[in-house]
């Protein structure tokens, strides 16, 4: 079964950027049973896909997010990561890693315990 | 993008009552629908894929139901651990989005 661990800093200042890792474990990330990406979750609010990365390092993006975010994948280490550029407090939220299963039609199967990142100077 | 529409947003509910929820896309996603629950504090969990698959380990009192545009996911007798909120997103097609979510609360 597969797990999931987001790390980074718990707080950015305004116009800087955001940076997130995810560790996999339980499975390897050059699958080739699964997508992985990034949502988010401001606090009191819904849920919001930011990207997903294949092992190969094909990415796709929410275009609303899309200039400001890059994701990458590091398989020597078994991880993902996520960079937010010039974030605000708009960028204020839980941000979960987790996996997409390519045979459950893309389902996010396997998620992160989500990591608070606070946009503040 | 394909909005994901869910009524009602919120529900109070008693244990053993059957409680059903609805999502709508704004568009036909076939059935690339999924539902996750989220409780206080907790990452989202999957509950159904495809609109209708029960994911593994998921209790059989859930299911799922729709294609197109219109799609139901059903819990036939609440237990006390069914309170959370509900979300449906749609893997039709990119960017994958979320319903607004369904807060099910006891009566």
């Amino acid at each position: 079964q597969l797990q999931l661990q987001e790390s980074g800093p718990g707080l950015v200042k305004p116009s800087e950027t955001l940076s997130l890792t995810c560790t996999v474990s339980g499975g390897s990330i050059s699958s080739s049973s699964y997508y992985w990406g990034w949502i988010r979750q401001p606090p009191g609010k819904g849920l919001e896909w930011i990207g997903s990365i294949y092992y190969s390092g094909s990415t796709y993006y929410n275009p609303s997010l899309k200039s400001r975010v890059t994701i990458s994948v590091d398989t020597s280490k078994n991880q993902f990561s996520l960079r937010v550029s010039s974030v605000t407090a708009a960028d204020t939220a839980v941000y979960y890693c987790a996996s997409l299963s390519i045979a459950a039609s893309q389902t996010f199967d396997y998620w992160g315990q989500g990591t608070l990142v606070t946009v503040s100077s | 993008d394909i909005q994901m529409t869910q009524s009602p947003s919120s529900l109070s509910a008693s244990v053993g009552d059957r409680v059903t929820i609805t999502c709508r896309a704004s568009q036909s996603i076939s059935s690339y629908l999924n539902w996750y629950q989220q409780k206080p504090g907790k990452a989202p969990k999957l509950l159904i894929y495809a609109a209708s698959s029960l994911q593994s380990g998921v209790p059989s009192r859930f299911s799922g139901s729709g294609s197109g545009t219109d799609f139901t996911l059903t819990i036939s007798s609440l237990q006390l651990e069914d309170f959370a909120t509900y979300y449906c997103q749609q893997s039709y097609s990119t960017p994958n989005t979320f319903g607004q979510g369904t807060k099910l609360e006891i009566k």
